[in-house]
């Protein structure tokens, strides 16, 4: 099973910053927070990924509360184009190489 | 870099015959991985393999199905005598050597099996 919940969906006006939630309670110390996203039928996207500390690409930013229990995705400035199931993946397994995906949140930007 | 490549992206069987689904991980990565997606759900893990290694096959179903992955040329996920619930999409993804902490998964653009 997934060790993550998300929201099973989500909207968001076009231009405004998405901010996609996930509780990941039982993370271990050692386990980091990936999020990766599905444009319909095509494969998953990475996106971020980070342990402790927040991190920022060019894609978005990923904030990490100070107990590691949960975590944000931010998307600054949402487009029509970034609409897709987001998913938040603790990596767990054998040298940390097994992903356990869940249904993660469908996105749904808006005109 | 060319990304992940996988082929072919959509393939129909009958069923009884054989599925053959290729991938050639990106340029650098000596790991491969299969994931397994059936409508309306999330990704399962299948296999992952290292050059002519299988590492971990837990997600394999136990007949059927087998992969490689041999010193040269792709990875290949072989589907033998498919039935009418092997019909998804299968992602193959790649990564760098262990020594890389963290590293990051890529995966491809699916190839996507339809059982008639």
């Amino acid at each position: 099973d997934a060790k993550t919940t998300q929201p099973t969906s989500m909207d968001c006006a076009e231009g405004r910053a998405a901010n996609l939630p996930c509780n990941h309670s039982t993370i271990s110390g050692n386990e980091y927070v990936y999020w990766y996203r599905q444009i319909h039928s095509q494969g998953p996207q990475y996106i971020i990924h980070g342990l402790k500390n927040n991190e920022t690409n060019e894609m978005a930013s990923l904030i990490i509360t100070e107990d590691r229990k949960s975590s944000t995705l931010i998307l600054p400035h949402a487009t029509l184009r970034d609409t897709a199931v987001y998913y938040c993946i603790v990596r767990v397994g054998l040298l940390n190489r097994k992903l356990i995906w869940g249904l993660g949140t469908s996105l749904a930007v808006n005109p | 870099n060319a990304g992940v490549m996988q082929n072919p992206r959509h393939l129909v069987r009958r069923r009884g015959q054989e599925a053959r689904l290729r991938c050639s991980p990106m340029k650098g990565h000596s790991h491969v991985y299969w994931y397994r997606q059936l409508p309306e759900e999330g990704l399962k893990f299948m296999v992952y393999l290292q050059k002519e290694n299988i590492i971990d096959e837990s997600g394999m179903p136990k007949e059927r199905f087998s992969a490689e992955f041999p010193k040269e040329g792709p990875s290949i996920l072989r589907i033998q005598q498919v039935v009418r619930g092997d019909s998804a999409a299968y992602f193959c993804a790649s990564s760098l050597p262990d020594r890389y902490s963290g590293n990051t998964i890529y995966f491809g653009e699916g190839s996507w099996l339809t059982v008639v």
